[in-house]
This record gives C-alpha cells, sequence and structure tokens, in this order.
C-alpha cells in the first residue's frame, strides 16, 4: 500500500507570496491533519480535514487555510509569507478521526 | 490544555548499552499516546499506540510502557541504525479527537 504522498518536496518563496501543498493520504484513509514542525516549537497542529470539512484547527492566524476533496487529497495554502513560516509542513492521514496517523515526508517551505 | 515533556531532550549510546526515554503528559482525558521515529529529513513514523494504564507493545528492540501519568520507551541492545529522534505524543478523547499534542523529542544517538 503506497504511503501517505506530499508535494512539492521543496520550495522557495518571497514574503508576502502565497503558497499551496498538496497531500494524497494513503488509500482508504478518510482523515487528513497538517502540522507545522520547526527547531523551536516541535510538530505543531494545524488543522484536520475529514469528509471534506474541517473538523479541528489549531492556533495558528487566519492566513493558514486547508481544504479537502471528494477522494480525500486535501490541500493547505499559507497567504501572505512571513519568516516566520520557515518550517516542514507535514501531512498525515487516518483511518477515521482518532487513532493512528501516518505521515507523509513533508515539504520544507523556505520564506526569504 | 494538553502538555507532553519528554527527557532527556539527547541521549548517547553506546551499542548494546540499554536505556529508556521518558515522555510525561498531562491530558484531560487520554484516547491514547503514540510513539514515533523520526530520521533527519523525514517525516514521523509510526512505532506504538498505548491507550491504558498497564499497557505495554514491542517491536524488535523497542517496548513502550504506559501509566497514569508517563511513558516510557525501552531500548535493549541498541544499534546505530536506531539513532534517530523520538516523539512522543497524546490525542485526547472527545471534541479534538484528532489532533495529536507533541513533546518535543530525546535525540538518540547509538555509537559503534
Amino acid at each position: 500500500k503506497a504511503g501517505v504522498t506530499q508535494t512539492p518536496r521543496y520550495l522557495i518563496k518571497t514574503r508576502g507570496q502565497q503558497v499551496t501543498l498538496s497531500c494524497s493520504p494513503i488509500s482508504g484513509h478518510r482523515s487528513v491533519s497538517w502540522y507545522q514542525q520547526t527547531p523551536g516549537q516541535g510538530l505543531q497542529f494545524l488543522f484536520e480535514y475529514f469528509s471534506e470539512t474541517q473538523r479541528n484547527k489549531g492556533n495558528f492566524p487566519g492566513r493558514f487555510s486547508g481544504r479537502q476533496f471528494s477522494n480525500s487529497r486535501s490541500e493547505m495554502n499559507v497567504s501572505t509569507l512571513e519568516l516566520g513560516d520557515s518550517a516542514l509542513y507535514l501531512c498525515a492521514s487516518s483511518v477515521g478521526r482518532g487513532g493512528e496517523q501516518y505521515f507523509g515526508p513533508g515539504t520544507r517551505l523556505t520564506v526569504t | 490544555e494538553d502538555q507532553v515533556t519528554q527527557s532527556p531532550e539527547a541521549l548517547r549510546l553506546q551499542e548494546g548499552e540499554s536505556s529508556s526515554l521518558n515522555c510525561s503528559y498531562t491530558v484531560s482525558g487520554l484516547r491514547g499516546l503514540f510513539w514515533y521515529r523520526q530520521d533527519p529529513g523525514k517525516g514521523p513514523e509510526f512505532l506504538f499506540t498505548l491507550y491504558s494504564a498497564g499497557e505495554e507493545k514491542e517491536k524488535e528492540r523497542l517496548k513502550a510502557t504506559l501509566t497514569k501519568k508517563e511513558s516510557f520507551l525501552h531500548i535493549t541492545a541498541p544499534k546505530p541504525e536506531d539513532s534517530a529522534t523520538y516523539l512522543c505524543a497524546v490525542q485526547a478523547s472527545g471534541g479534538t479527537a484528532s489532533k495529536l499534542t507533541f513533546g518535543t523529542g530525546t535525540r538518540l544517538q547509538v555509537t559503534l
């Protein structure tokens, strides 16, 4: 079974731009969660989507948004990028809400 | 607010030298406690889920245990390939079902 895939793997953007990251979950998984990982803060929960609806949201500004499609694939968008948004963005999928989450390789975003 | 504290931050072992990693947690109601392994530049790899105090799980040289306040990851006779960052996370019961709250991890280095 293929694992969670994320594209692109690396991105370099400048301040003020926006970016869209993509995540394809494991086949049959309906829940997709997004996390931000930085050296200072570790892994922080961004939001979760289940059945195309955002079910849970972490403490991030409104510049961070996402969506889920009918095939469970998910995208997250960050608008008006700031230097502090430089991080590894991880997507995780699970069969349902709760339980084990399986992570993708992440997208490394660098904001200059 | 859910909290996870891992210790030590870093651990250096010689091959064959067994040790334990600690994960202390505070959560309103524990749905599950998860252990992940993360290699540099990669997403976390799922290891174990523990649901109730007294539960134990084993996989090769790793054994995870759970009490009402903490979890231990015991590494028996480690090998250099066990070198990685080990992350502990909790999932609370209730409305935030999918959210994982992570500790900052223990960086393990195993030398010959």
